[in-house]
């Protein structure tokens, strides 16, 4: 089955301390894999993605994610968290089933919160 | 470029009532999406589109129809509202399929 665990629902870290937000996927195939941000009321905003190539991508505001076939993961990180960091992050994968790979699933989000 | 814009922000309908949300984007992109978002369930996706005057349904499509005349334009029309159906509405859209998704501010929906 395709799909993406995202396992926690809350992280909270300290301003300055590395964060990391965690997720898992299953789907056949070469995965399509990006990582979203939400502030508070707010639409979703496209932080980063991995296709191909190197498996530690860089992305926007400082974040980055590992690729990890093995262990078919695909976690954010930051090495200094900001308060302005705190949000709603969700993973996503592209469905690679025919017929549906024009679609992303999606994980359920985990809100991160930093503390000053 | 305004990017993808939705309106309106916020709308209270009542039982049985019609409506339709109003999506844009001027970024000339090919693939548009409407999701929904409840409390704790992630991101719905109820239809989308790979151009002008193709659409597909998504995972939850029931309750609601869609049309694509334009390429910038993608409104999703609720035609009879049930509280099931409050929720906030995001649009989207992307240059292909693979490509990053452009999401609107979203519409917030109360039904009553």
């Amino acid at each position: 089955a395709q799909s993406v665990a995202q396992p926690e629902d809350q992280v909270n870290v300290a301003e300055g301390n590395p964060l990391t937000v965690k997720c898992t996927y299953s789907v056949s195939g070469n995965p399509y894999l990006f990582w979203y941000v939400q502030y508070p009321n707010r639409g979703l905003q496209f932080l980063l993605k991995y296709i191909t190539g190197d498996n530690l991508v860089k992305g926007s505001y400082g974040f980055e994610a590992e690729f990890n076939k093995s262990q078919t993961s695909f976690h954010l990180k930051k090495p200094s968290a900001l308060v302005s960091d705190s949000a709603l992050y969700f993973c996503a994968v592209r469905d690679m089933r025919a017929g549906n790979n024009r679609k992303l699933i999606w994980g359920l989000g985990t809100s991160l919160g930093v503390n000053p | 470029n305004a990017g993808v814009t939705q309106t309106p922000k916020f709308r209270i309908l009542k039982i049985g009532q019609s409506m339709t949300l109003q999506c844009t984007q001027d970024m000339n992109h090919n693939y548009m999406y409407w999701y929904r978002q409840d409390p704790g369930m992630g991101l719905k996706l109820i239809y989308y589109s790979v151009g002008a005057g193709i659409t597909d349904k998504g995972e939850v499509p029931n309750g609601y129809n869609v049309s694509r005349s334009t390429t910038e334009d993608f409104p999703l029309r609720l035609e009879l509202a049930a509280p099931s159906q409050t929720s906030v509405y995001f649009c989207a859209s992307s240059l292909a399929d693979q490509e990053t998704q452009y999401f609107g501010p979203g519409t917030r929906l109360l039904v009553l």
